[in-house]
């Protein structure tokens, strides 16, 4: 079974440019998550999905940062325009419903210069 | 709310030593206690996890064992080779609520031959 997939792995862009990133969850996987990774620290929610609801977004800095997730399958997190403080890890994660285990992408590894 | 304490990283150990990894949590009821861990330039990957209470997580030679008494969830290794080298998370999913986890801010293992 593929794991989650997200990309590009890595991005390198100039300050007040816009940056999108894209993640496939694991097949049947109907709650999706998007994390912000700051070096040295554990991931921070973002967005959290049920199929193609958000239904947790209070963290989501939403002057510059959108989601979405059409389908109720792959979902795509945007910032317009980034900022130097936006570097990070960004972390994609998937949960079948009623179960306990959050299952992790790679990650997107963004570089605001 | 719940949150979640790790020992301070980085950890050095030699080859074949045993690990402890200290975590502590606070939560109201029975939350559910996982470990991650993250390889360089990876995703988190699910390591063990813990439903209820003098519950033991095991996998891959590592184990953790639920203390309610003490809210604790410490993750020991009897012999940690180089290849364990990697960053180690301890998490929670509050009672009922899988939706939600809280992340520990992550401890750092370094294994040296």
């Amino acid at each position: 079974e593929a794991g989650v997939v997200q990309s590009p792995r890595y991005k390198i862009i100039e300050k007040k440019q816009p940056v999108a990133f894209w993640c496939n969850p694991i097949s049947g996987h109907n709650t999706l998550y998007w994390y912000l990774q700051n070096l040295g620290q554990g991931p921070e929610l973002l967005i959290r999905y049920e199929n193609e609801e958000a239904v947790d977004d209070s963290q989501l800095p939403k002057d510059r940062f959108s989601a979405e997730r059409l389908k109720g399958v792959d979902s795509t997190l945007k910032i317009q325009p980034a900022e130097l403080g936006d570097s990070a890890v960004y972390l994609c994660a998937s949960r079948s419903q009623g179960t306990d285990t959050q299952y992790f992408g790679p990650g997107t590894r963004l570089t605001v210069l | 709310g719940d949150s979640v304490t790790q020992m301070e990283g980085p950890v050095t150990l030699s080859e074949e030593a045993f690990l402890t990894i200290n975590c502590t949590y606070t939560a109201t009821g029975y939350p559910s206690l996982f470990w991650y861990v993250q390889y360089p330039g990876e995703g988190l990957q699910l390591l063990l996890k813990a439903t209820k209470a003098d519950d033991k997580g095991s996998n891959k030679g590592f184990e953790a064992t639920y203390r309610k008494e003490t809210t604790s969830f410490h993750l020991e290794k009897g012999s940690v080779q180089v290849s364990d080298s990697a960053v180690y998370f301890c998490a929670l999913t509050p009672s009922g609520g899988y939706q939600k986890v809280t992340f520990g801010t992550g401890t750092k293992l370094q294994v040296i031959p």
